[in-house]
């Protein structure tokens, strides 16, 4: 079936540690995104990517960086400038622009983490 | 100024009632498409159902409707006959022709009270 992995499920940062959250998708899908999801503020955009070897800044990309070197991959680290890493991220692709509007989101099952 | 707007943090409603979910939106794209999401307490995100701007009537998935109304730039979800399972939080969102993002509001945690 296609879909979309993260993992880990659970991840633990340290102070001053860089961590690497996983995203592969298998739906062929162009774009990719990476959200962050805290309590009571909904889902806010931290990096997208529309093409291999392309990205774009979201809302809140301070701290955080990202690759695209496969379609099907689209990596988020969190640096150790990011100084509130706790929260729970949710990674999603979709076709992009251009194609069909009405194209959802899919979204994999995300991953939570949190600091030591 | 923010593209979608959910103004409900929470709702209750008791079981086999139905019960509306607002959002409103704000852009100048004439075509953009708007989508509902369900996120249960484990945490993924279910898709719900789509209204496209130029959509003459109002999408229904099964329990679920969508109630647009473009003049006022409102996007209500309409949950029929609720059920237990469907407390959960629930999110609009919304895509613009002219660029890639998805927008979404802040969410509304849905209880349904037996």
């Amino acid at each position: 079936d296609g879909g979309i992995t993260q993992s880990p499920k659970y991840l633990f940062r340290k102070e001053g540690q860089n961590v690497t959250l996983s995203c592969e998708q298998n739906l062929n899908h162009d774009a990719m995104y990476w959200y962050r999801q805290d309590p009571g503020q909904g889902l806010r955009l931290i990096y997208y990517s529309q093409i291999v070897n392309d990205f774009q800044k979201g809302d809140i990309a301070e701290g955080y960086s990202v690759s695209r070197e496969k379609k099907e991959s689209f990596p988020l680290t969190v640096t150790s400038a990011q100084k509130n890493p706790t929260a729970f991220y949710l990674c999603a692709s979709s076709t992009p622009r251009g194609t069909v509007l009405g194209e959802k989101l899919f979204f994999g099952s995300g991953t939570q983490l949190s600091v030591l | 100024a923010q593209k979608i707007t959910q103004t409900q943090p929470g709702m209750f409603v008791q079981e086999k009632e139905a019960v509306t979910l607002d959002c409103t939106y704000d852009t100048s794209d004439p075509s953009y498409g708007l989508f509902w999401y369900k996120q249960p307490s484990s945490g993924e995100m279910i898709f719900l159902i789509y209204q496209g701007s130029y959509d003459q009537q109002n999408a229904t998935e099964g329990r679920y409707s969508l109630n647009f109304q473009k003049a006022r730039k409102s996007a209500n979800l309409v949950i029929s006959a609720s059920q237990l399972g469907d407390s959960a939080m629930y999110f609009c969102a919304m895509r613009e022709a002219l660029g890639n993002q998805f927008y979404f509001g802040t969410g509304t945690s849905l209880t349904v009270i037996p």
